[in-house]
């Protein structure tokens, strides 16, 4: 069975930094895409950052409102998908959950089967 | 960025009634080559993550109940609940998956009358 456990989340002041983690099992992790999606409280879902898989060259990419402040990385020895937050702000409270990328006829797509609990991060001064 | 539009923000259907759930894209999310709609649903349980439903606008995932439905193409789509159980009392979100980055609706909480 697919797994994901998100663990770092907790209390931060803006400015301030927190790094994310996720294990990840029961599913090729080394080729797999792999996302970060978050949710506001109260609010809907919004996609934060995608790590590719070693088989599709490995490249990242962000939303823009996250673009030069996280950082998304991986060790596929370990399994485990991690999420750097830097200069956060009050906005980015959030659970933040952890999510592989479905795979259809091969191909990895940008939609999601499997989901995490999620890991609560809060950012208040 | 592809916009993703649901209507109504909530609704409250009897049980064993029709629920119907709106999604508009800002620009078409069909894909010619493959033919196929780029959108996905999900459902979200109070405190539990998000669960996918539907993908590729109307192929329900494996273990979704049949009262599920997905229709619509091109900027326009559908989520039906046929029947509705108490059990499905939630919020649902539509997705498009065609562009980078993924986009999510705004959500459509369902209750129950």
């Amino acid at each position: 069975d697919v797994q994901l456990v998100e663990s770092g989340g907790g209390l931060v002041k803006p400015g301030g930094s927190l790094r994310l983690s996720c294990a990840a099992s029961g599913f090729s992790f080394t080729n797999a895409w792999m996302s970060w999606v978050r949710q506001a409280p109260g609010k809907g879902l919004e996609w934060v950052a995608r790590f590719k898989g070693k088989s599709d060259g490995g490249t990242t990419d962000y939303a823009a409102p996250v673009e030069g402040r996280f950082t998304i990385s991986r060790d596929d020895s370990r399994n485990t998908l991690y999420l750097q937050m830097n200069s956060l702000k009050v906005e980015d409270t959030a659970v933040y959950y952890c999510t592989p990328h479905a795979i259809l006829s091969g191909i990895q797509r940008n939609y999601f089967n499997y989901w995490g609990q999620g890991t609560l991060v809060t950012v208040s001064p | 960025d592809i916009v993703m539009t649901q209507s109504p923000d909530s609704l409250a259907v009897s049980l064993g009634e029709r629920a119907t759930i709106n999604c508009k894209s800002s620009q078409s999310i069909l894909y010619n080559s493959n033919n196929q709609d780029y959108l996905a649903w999900y459902q979200q349980q109070p405190g539990q993550p998000p669960k996918l439903l539907i993908y590729w606008a109307s192929a329900r995932e494996s273990g979704v109940p049949d009262r599920f439905s997905g229709s619509g193409s091109g900027t326009d789509f559908t989520l039906t609940i046929s029947s509705l159980q108490a059990e499905d009392v939630a919020v649902y979100y539509c997705q498009q998956y065609y562009s980078t980055p993924p986009t999510f609706g705004g959500g459509t909480k369902v209750e129950i009358k």
